[in-house]
């Protein structure tokens, strides 16, 4: 089955800094790569994806780019401010009828002042 | 749209008794529904794929006589912790499949329910 990687578990960066979060695939079949941010207590939410026909995605502050041939994609979180704080989670899947997603370890962001 | 919930958000029982869980998907129809458990500070590790009308898809190592799943609508699946114990404490995570959400297979999450054992 497919495995995820993700790194660093924890990151700490100061306020108006980028942040940058790492994860690796197993199987080349996936083809859908979410990036989720859990604040502690609350569900997990969506707050970018990447599918594999597209290198890279971007969203005002965050962006998302994807090699599929190393089988690795990272989120970028640009102008951090202290909102942002909190575990993000990348995912993998294969898109299709109900695909499972298969999430990475998380990592814990801090953004100081 | 795409609202997914849970009850109860958070639930104490005493260790040998059962626990029942709700996941609702409130504006559309979820033909296939997912049940994770996070232990704190850990990720989230999908327990079993639950389809409308079947039986549920456990993972390896999820124990299916402990974990009963039942998807009887399509807007209801229920998980329910039968002689629960300390070590099943943990939060517990649903989310539901769209089918008209499109291609990206985009699963929504419920709030979580936490659950502990005393």
């Amino acid at each position: 089955g497919e495995n995820v990687e993700q790194h660093p578990s924890t990151l700490s960066v100061q306020e108006g800094d980028s942040a940058v979060i790492k994860c690796t695939y197993s199987d080349s079949a996936s083809n859908y790569f979410p990036w989720y941010k859990q604040e502690l207590g609350k569900r997990p939410q969506l707050i970018i994806d990447i599918r594999s026909n597209v290198g890279e995605k971007k969203d005002q502050r965050i962006a998302v780019t994807l090699n599929k041939t190393a089988k690795h994609f990272s989120l970028h979180i640009t102008e951090t401010q202290p909102e942002d704080s909190a575990v993000y989670f990348c995912a993998a899947s294969v898109t299709g009828t109900a695909s499972k997603l298969t999430f990475g370890t998380g990592t814990r962001l801090q953004v100081t002042l | 749209g795409a609202v997914v919930s849970q009850h109860p958000s958070w639930v104490i029982c005493k260790s040998g008794t059962s626990v029942k869980i709700e996941c609702r998907s409130l504006d559309f129809q979820a033909t296939t529904m997912f049940w994770y458990r996070q232990f704190p500070k850990q990720s989230l590790m999908l327990m079993a794929t639950s389809n409308e009308g079947s039986k549920a898809t456990y993972e390896q190592g999820v124990e299916k006589d402990k974990f009963l799943i039942n998807h009887a609508s399509l807007t209801l699946s229920t998980l329910t912790v039968t002689s629960a114990h300390p070590e099943d404490s943990s939060f517990y995570i649903c989310s539901a499949f769209n089918p008209s959400g499109g291609e990206y297979n985009e699963q929504f999450f419920g709030p979580g329910t936490r659950l502990t054992v005393l």
